[in-house]
């Protein structure tokens, strides 16, 4: 089992290009998350989904968006990057909800100059 | 929305000391969890703790719920030099919508020079 992956691990973007994070689990989990960890403020939830199809809002959601068309993968966009963007992202899975593990991924670092 | 304070923000070990780090809640959680992450990583879970006043151990490290479910502590018995990484404190609320967790700034450990 690979767990969790994400592609690209690193990124470097012009103010108002557009790009796709892409994140895969082979756990077979349900829940799928999006967080960005920015220094000193620990990681933030952007965009979850509890399910093949389904996508929800986070803490953090402004100037990002998600699809779940398959239940191994999460896919976070940026439409129009902007330099407040540049974070390390992380993915994450949990077998489901109501207090499951989350486990994470690799992260991808993202600068969005 | 609830926010997790965690201390200290850094710390240098030596190696054998016992080192603790904390993370206090304006509001209850009803799990508490404790994650390290190391460079170029994404974080790995530690310790889960689901029950007031619960101690729970893995190796070295035991972390407590606090009885105020507002806090909870982490320890590192005898620290060794692979102890080095962030160490993040977690909160859960009992079927948070998408199985949310919120997380501390982390609490960078460092070695002594």
């Amino acid at each position: 089992n690979a767990g969790v992956t994400q592609t690209p691990k690193f990124r470097v973007l012009k103010t108002g290009q557009s790009m796709t994070l892409l994140c895969a689990q082979d756990m077979n989990h349900e829940y799928m998350y999006w967080y960005r960890q920015d220094p000193g403020m620990g990681l933030r939830l952007i965009h979850y989904s509890v399910g093949e199809g389904t996508t929800a809002k986070g803490e953090v959601p402004d100037g990002y968006n998600v699809s779940r068309l398959k239940k191994q993968n999460f896919l976070l966009g940026l439409e129009s990057a902007a330099p407040s963007q540049t974070s390390v992202y992380f993915c994450a899975s949990s077998l489901r909800g109501g207090g499951e593990t989350q486990y994470f991924g690799p992260g991808t670092r993202l600068l969005v100059l | 929305g609830q926010q997790l304070n965690q201390s200290p923000q850094s710390m240098f070990i030596q190696e054998g000391e016992d080192v603790s780090m904390n993370c206090t809640s304006s509001s209850i959680f009803n799990t508490w969890l404790w994650y390290k992450q190391e460079p170029g990583e994404g974080p790995v879970l530690l310790i889960a703790l689901y029950k007031a006043g619960e101690l729970t151990s893995n190796g070295r490290l035991t972390a407590q719920f606090g009885i105020t479910r507002k806090d909870s502590f982490l320890n590192i018995s005898a620290s060794i030099p692979s102890d080095v990484g962030i160490y993040f404190c977690a909160g859960q609320l009992f079927k948070a919508a998408g199985n949310k967790l919120t997380f501390g700034g982390g609490t960078r450990v460092l070695v002594k020079p």
